[in-house]
């Protein structure tokens, strides 16, 4: 089945703990990116990747970074996470991008406390 | 900065009705105009996308209307029924830097009641 694999599902941190969240895909698409979503907010870009050791920065990459060492994996990483990065995070993939529909997976509830 | 914006905030019709989200843009470099919807606890999905030079799209009970001058694309939903309760995010996208970026508005919650 064709898919885009969070994990954790749920991640409860303390402040200042690093973490990394995982995110792989199975289609072989060139595009991934990473998105949290917060309410009212809708769904803001932190990071993306066009190909391997490709990245860039979105709309909201301060306190984040991202690795693509892989096509298939595209781990997020918060080195010191703080409470206002509290959020549900997605990551998606896409064969080249937004004109061709992201495949999105199912989440990554973080709290920081 | 909110490059699409949506409203209604949130809506609920009665099963049959024909709920309808509306969204608007300012950059007229967009050119692939998509909704995403979303079901609690999953990801967004992609549901209908419609590109600048067409005026409307049809799949199965969604219909994307477009209107290029006024800067404006909205989601019809017909025929409306209780599994279709969920969050519809409008999206656009723009080629920057040799990328494809997808830019979401902030989301509309739709309540079909039974």
């Amino acid at each position: 089945e064709a898919q885009v694999t969070q994990n954790p599902r749920y991640l409860i941190t303390v402040t200042g703990k690093k973490l990394t969240v995982t995110c792989s895909q199975n289609m072989n698409h060139e595009y991934m990116s990473w998105y949290r979503q917060d309410p009212g907010l809708g769904l803001r870009q932190i990071y993306y990747s066009m190909n391997v050791e490709v990245t860039d920065k979105g709309d909201v990459p301060e306190g984040y970074k991202v690795s693509r060492k892989e096509k298939r994996n595209f781990p997020l990483i918060l080195e010191s996470p703080s409470p206002n990065q509290t959020s549900l995070y997605f990551c998606a993939s896409s064969f080249a991008g937004g004109n061709y529909g992201y495949t999105f997976g199912s989440g990554t509830r973080l709290t920081v406390v | 900065q909110q490059q699409v914006k949506q409203s209604p905030q949130s809506l609920i019709v009665q099963k049959g009705g024909i709920p309808i989200i509306n969204c608007a843009y300012e950059n007229t470099a967009f050119d692939y105009f998509p909704w995403y919807q979303q079901f609690p606890g999953k990801g967004p999905a992609l549901l209908i996308a419609i590109r600048p030079d067409v005026s409307e799209k049809k799949e199965g009970r969604f219909t994307i209307s477009f209107n290029k001058s006024a800067k404006q694309f909205s989601l019809h939903i017909m025929d409306s029924q209780p599994g279709d309760s969920a969050t519809y995010f409008c999206a656009a996208t723009i080629k920057l830097n040799g990328n494809n970026r997808l830019a979401f508005g902030k989301g509309n919650q739709v309540v079909v009641i039974p």
